[in-house]
């Protein structure tokens, strides 16, 4: 299958730091790629939609200056975290959609972050 | 490697009942997620095993046997709306999630 992959797998860092996650399509081509966060025994909160060429769409309540976005290639999308605090401390998992525009989304192992 | 195994599709009728199976092999374990995720939409969470045994919630029930590399997903008095795909997931010692390709369920009247 379709495979994702994260880098960092974790990081830790302080706070007023930012923090960059890459998110990487390795076999197939990704036209559209989704950021998510995840508090522990909590569903994936869905944070942004990322078409390549194009901004971002975030969803509602997400601040888009805070977590910044580039899908600057159809096999990876970054997620940078600026100004990280402690309440930003989270699992982010980002997952792919392939050219084909086939509905299945494949997910990346994700990255926990901890900020100190 | 690490490899986690769920059936690919599954049928079942509406009030009947429906286990699917997920094996696993991972490099530790830290957790077994169960979500459901319906077609073009976000993962939601079902449950979480991290001790042998039965965790019932409703209609849904999820099972762990860590000796056995072994869960399931049992759900109960089948709705329509149970029609979606169910993902087997687990947390590995280092926390990363291995995801399971998901089980296809399809609930016919």
């Amino acid at each position: 299958g379709a495979v994702v992959s994260q880098h960092p797998s974790w990081v830790i860092c302080k706070s007023g730091t930012s923090v960059k996650i890459e998110c990487r399509s390795l076999d197939f081509q990704a036209t559209t790629m989704f950021w998510y966060r995840q508090f522990p025994k909590q569903s994936l909160m869905l944070m942004a939609t990322s078409n390549e060429g194009s901004k971002a769409t975030y969803e509602q309540g997400v601040e888009k200056d805070k977590f910044l976005i580039n899908h600057a290639s159809l096999t990876l999308s970054t997620l940078t975290v600026t100004s990280a605090h402690p309440e930003d401390s989270s699992f982010y998992i980002c997952s792919a959609r392939d050219l084909t525009g086939n509905s299945e989304q494949f997910f990346g192992p994700g990255t926990r972050l901890t900020v100190l | 490697g690490q490899n986690i195994d769920q059936p690919t599709e599954m049928t079942a009728t509406e009030g009947a009942i429906v286990q699917i199976n997920c094996t696993y092999q991972t490099s530790g374990f830290n957790g077994l997620f169960w979500y459901q995720q319906h077609a073009g939409e976000a993962p939601t969470f079902l449950s979480y095993n991290v001790l042998d045994g039965l965790e019932e919630k409703g209609r849904f029930s999820s099972f762990l046997s860590r000796s056995k590399g072994y869960s399931y997903l049992l759900l109960k008095e089948l709705q329509m709306k149970d029609s979606a795909s169910y993902l087997c997931v687990v947390m590995d010692s280092n926390y990363q999630l291995i995801w399971g390709a998901g089980t296809k369920l399809i609930i016919k009247p």
